[in-house]
């Protein structure tokens, strides 16, 4: 069993929908969460970096933490043709500087 | 300004040649990394300095040998390339060890 799990995808949505990206992970050791969205051919590029389990909001975006559920997820409100992209979750406990990632769901959003 | 750039961005080689890929940050951060995402687009970590020691080395074959001759500069050597060292290698730096991490465009290396 792998330690992250994220669902691949693909996601098609309309344009102003609401999306919810989801991640589970094994190790109850995970401290950090952070959501990276990637364009096709390029790096990936931080979104949320949150602490612990609570709710973090930038923009359009919320990140939540569960942690007793060891589930996050992270939503996008009045989703955008631009958001159409690759999303993935990625966490680490405190302790290393190691961060394991999921594997990533593929969105599309539709004009 | 380009926080974390890569270069070559492309990399065709045949199997067997030896070929490195460079990595620098102008970010200032203390800590830099290189992945591997294969074509599935799962991102794997395979190495991490700190100050220019190492402090992450995953089960990576010594065919892949990392150098920091600075805090801003990783580079990437590998040596006998092998079809399945097809990949994309990105580079990452963070402002410490525990800390986010930003990454670079990546290098799309292809092994014929």
């Amino acid at each position: 069993q792998k330690e992250v799990e994220q669902d691949p995808g693909p996601l098609s949505v309309p344009e102003g929908a609401i999306v919810s990206l989801n991640c589970t992970y094994s190790n109850s050791a995970f401290q950090y969460f952070m959501w990276y969205r990637q364009y096709s051919r390029k790096g990936p590029e931080l979104l949320m970096y949150t602490y612990s389990s609570g709710n973090k909001e930038d923009g359009r975006f919320t990140a939540q933490v569960d942690k007793s559920s060891k589930y996050i997820s992270l939503f996008i409100r009045d989703s955008q043709p631009s958001d159409s992209a690759t999303y993935l979750c990625a966490m680490r406990p405190t302790n290393a500087g190691k961060s394991t990632f999921g594997d990533g769901t593929t969105l599309t959003v539709k004009p | 300004d380009t926080a974390v750039s890569q270069t070559p961005k492309y990399l065709v080689t045949q199997m067997g040649n030896d070929k490195s890929i460079k990595c620098e940050q102008n970010l200032g951060h203390d800590t830099m990394y290189w992945y591997k995402q294969d074509s599935k687009k799962f991102l794997k970590i395979m190495f991490s300095y700190n100050n220019k020691e190492l402090i992450i080395n995953e089960t990576v074959p010594n065919r892949f040998s990392p150098k920091s001759p600075d805090k801003a500069h990783l580079n990437l050597h590998i040596n006998s390339l092998e079809l399945g060292d097809s990949a994309v290698y990105f580079c990452a730096s963070s402002p410490g060890r525990l800390s986010e991490q930003y990454f670079g465009p990546g290098t799309r290396l292809t092994v014929t």
